[in-house]
């Protein structure tokens, strides 16, 4: 069955950085769209990132962009999001999400890692 | 950017009884790229509808989608204990992949 299994997050201290992985099984994970969403504690869902099967293609929240850079392995079915610069306010649960392409839903999740911004 | 606003915020019903939520777009939502999404507490989002009212597989047919441009609903037609949860309305078909603030489903 579909696996999306987070991990990488943590505490970080404002300004710093930290990288996020999510490790595909149970589908052929080099075929398929990939998102990053983001639910800060208590609140709503918000997209954060988007990349395409083949990593050609990436889009990204405003509230994010130039500050995090998605990525991926298809030979190690690996999805990435460095997180750079980061604030109080990027304090959420990361999940990662599939999708059978860029204008597709979110067909499947994973459990989610929690980052905390604090000093 | 399409805003999607949802209503109500809470939704307080019974078992048996019929949930309506609404998904309301600032602007046209191309094709019925529209999805529904459910969040039982401490769980990750599950794909409810795509494509405006298209069951995931594995879902209910106690669950139904309809709508197209700008207004979309959800419909939980006999409402069980377990559908206690957040439903997300998202749309797909533009960048940002925007999503619904939701609305909270009380049994």
């Amino acid at each position: 069955q579909v696996q999306l299994l987070e991990s990488g997050g943590g505490v970080v201290q404002p300004g710093g950085s930290l990288r996020l992985s999510c490790a595909a099984s149970g589908f052929i994970f080099s075929d398929y769209t990939m998102y990053w969403v983001r639910q800060p504690p208590g609140k709503g869902l918000e997209w954060v990132a988007i990349i395409s099967y083949d990593g050609n293609n990436k889009n990204y929240a405003g509230s994010v962009r130039g500050r995090f850079a998605v990525s991926r392995d298809n030979s190690q079915n690996t999805l990435y999001l460095q997180m750079n610069s980061l604030s109080a306010e990027d304090t959420a649960v990361y999940f990662c999400a599939s999708s059978s392409s860029f204008y597709s839903s979110l067909d499947f999740w994973g459990q989610g890692t929690l980052v905390t911004v604090s000093s | 950017e399409i805003v999607l606003t949802q209503s109500p915020g809470t939704l307080s019903l019974s078992p048996g009884e019929r949930a309506t939520l609404s998904c309301r777009a600032s602007q046209n939502i191309r094709s019925g790229s529209l999805a529904w999404y459910q969040q039982r507490p401490g769980q990750a989002p599950r794909l409810l509808i795509y494509g405006a009212s298209s069951r995931a597989t594995g879902i209910p047919d106690r669950f139904s989608g309809s709508g197209s441009g700008t207004d979309f609903t959800l419909t939980i037609s006999r409402l069980e204990p377990e559908d206690s949860a957040v439903y997300y309305c998202q749309q797909y078909g533009s960048t940002p992949k925007t999503f619904g603030q939701g609305t909270k489903v009380e049994i």
